[in-house]
């Protein structure tokens, strides 16, 4: 079946440092990868996706691209922030968008402190 | 815009009890999906439900079932509860029975069997 595999928290880092959180997945046909955000208290938030290979999804300084060849969607900042401290989860979908029908699947999540 | 609201916000049962869960979706808003958090498994999908009919289920024993009401409101029951089933039980809600990029989630409910 498919699966997402992340890399196992937490990660800390100081203010400014450079994030990089990998996820590798395996998938039966051609997914979609996302990273969603957790933050304390809160359900999740979408963060940013790329729908096929080699496209980067992108918002809030955070980027991750779609390597079909590695089967990889690691995510990067450059400079973190005391307010990125979250949980991060890798995640993808095989099959059809709005009246399709999809399992989706989730890393384990990765849990980030980012100190002052 | 109303977010996804979930109730309870945190429930305590005890092993062989039954709980329903709660929750309501963003205005206009067709499709509910429910999941579950553990620090075990992570977050695993349950089921999702798209005008009032169950669209997709993810490998979760019958004793957790869900129902969509007209108003795309949705609740889930989990019975016979075990003390496996404390989770942190997510709900999510989208326009059109869509995927990941489309769902919009509640803070969840805090589900502790005893």
């Amino acid at each position: 079946g498919d699966s997402v595999t992340q890399m196992e928290g937490p990660v800390t880092l100081s203010e400014e440092a450079f994030l990089t959180i990998n996820c590798t997945y395996t998938a039966t046909g051609y997914p979609s990868l996302f990273w969603y955000v957790q933050y304390p208290g809160e359900g999740l938030q979408l963060l940013l996706k790329a729908t096929k290979a080699d496209d980067k999804g992108s918002n809030k300084g955070f980027e991750a691209t779609y390597r079909k060849e590695t089967t990889s969607f690691h995510l990067e900042k450059g400079s973190v922030q005391v307010s990125d401290s979250a949980v991060y989860f890798c995640a993808l979908r095989v099959g059809g968008s709005s009246g399709g029908s999809y399992i989706p699947t989730f890393g384990r999540g990765t849990s980030l402190i980012v100190h002052p | 815009k109303a977010g996804v609201t979930q109730t309870p916000r945190y429930l305590i049962k005890t092993r062989g009890q039954q709980v329903t869960l709660s929750c309501s979706p963003i205005s206009g808003h067709r499709s509910v999906s429910w999941y579950q958090q553990t620090p075990g498994q992570g977050l695993q999908f349950l089921f999702e439900y798209f005008s009032e009919t169950q669209r997709n289920k993810g490998n979760f024993p019958g004793r957790f079932s869900g129902r969509q009401f007209s108003n795309s409101r949705s609740e889930m029951n989990v019975s016979t509860l075990e003390l496996g089933d404390s989770a942190l039980y997510l709900c999510a809600s989208s326009l059109g029975a869509g995927g990941l990029d489309e769902q919009f989630f509640g803070p969840g409910t805090r589900l502790t069997v005893l």
